[in-house]
């Protein structure tokens, strides 16, 4: 079975663009959640949708957004990127509400 | 607001050493907790989960890890490690609220041949 899969890989972008990221989840998953992680931390948690509802949102600025289609597959979208914004986004899918997530591999985005 | 401490940052281990990591956490609620490894270049994979029940709890590739409630700790050990464990390994709690893993920073493993 195939995994959890984001797309792009890697992104570069520009203080002030606008950036959006993709995520499959797991066949049979209907739950997507996003993470943060910068280089020598661990994840921090955004976002956690669930039926295509927002069922958790974690402490980043409203420049942070996110949606989940009918194919529960999701989208991350980030405004008026700022430096501090460069770091790996993570997906992860689990067939509820976050019981056990299992993660994709992310995307690399760097922010000039 | 739930936290995960990981004490050791970065460890060093010779083939065939064993191993324990720390993984202390603070949570109010009904405890789910998980150890997550990131092998160089692959991204996060689950080792093992506690959710409840036998507090000692088995996962792949001969890791297990405890729960101690007293102490709220669920520390990971492995017998004998193998060069093939060199990795970053992440202790998660999850918040059952907001349905949101907490992670603690991470603990570089690092195995010799």
């Amino acid at each position: 079975d195939a995994g959890v899969t984001q797309s792009p890989t890697h992104l570069i972008k520009t203080r002030g663009q606008q950036v959006t990221l993709r995520c499959s989840p797991i066949s049979g998953h209907k739950s997507v959640s996003w993470y943060q992680q910068v280089l020598g931390q661990g994840p921090q948690f955004i976002f956690q949708y669930y039926e295509k509802e927002e069922r958790g949102r974690g402490n980043f600025p409203d420049r942070f957004s996110a949606r989940q289609f009918p194919n529960y597959s999701s989208e991350l979208n980030v405004n008026a990127l700022l430096l501090g914004d460069s770091a790996l986004y993570l997906c992860a899918s689990s067939t509820g509400q976050g019981e056990t997530q299992y993660f994709g591999p992310g995307t690399r985005l760097l922010v000039l | 607001a739930q936290s995960v401490s990981q004490h050791n940052h970065h460890v060093i281990l010779s083939e065939a050493a064993s191993l324990e990591l720390g993984c202390n956490y603070s949570y109010g609620g009904t405890v789910n907790l998980f150890w997550y490894v990131q092998y160089p270049g692959q991204h996060l994979q689950l080792l093992l989960k506690y959710f409840s029940g036998d507090p000692l709890v088995k996962g792949i590739k001969g890791f297990e890890a405890e729960f101690i409630k007293s102490k709220f700790s669920f520390n990971l050990r492995k017998p004998s490690v193998q060069w093939s464990d060199t990795a970053e390994y992440f202790c998660a709690v999850l918040d059952t609220g907001r349905r949101a893993l907490t992670f603690g920073s991470g603990t570089r493993l690092q195995v010799q041949p």
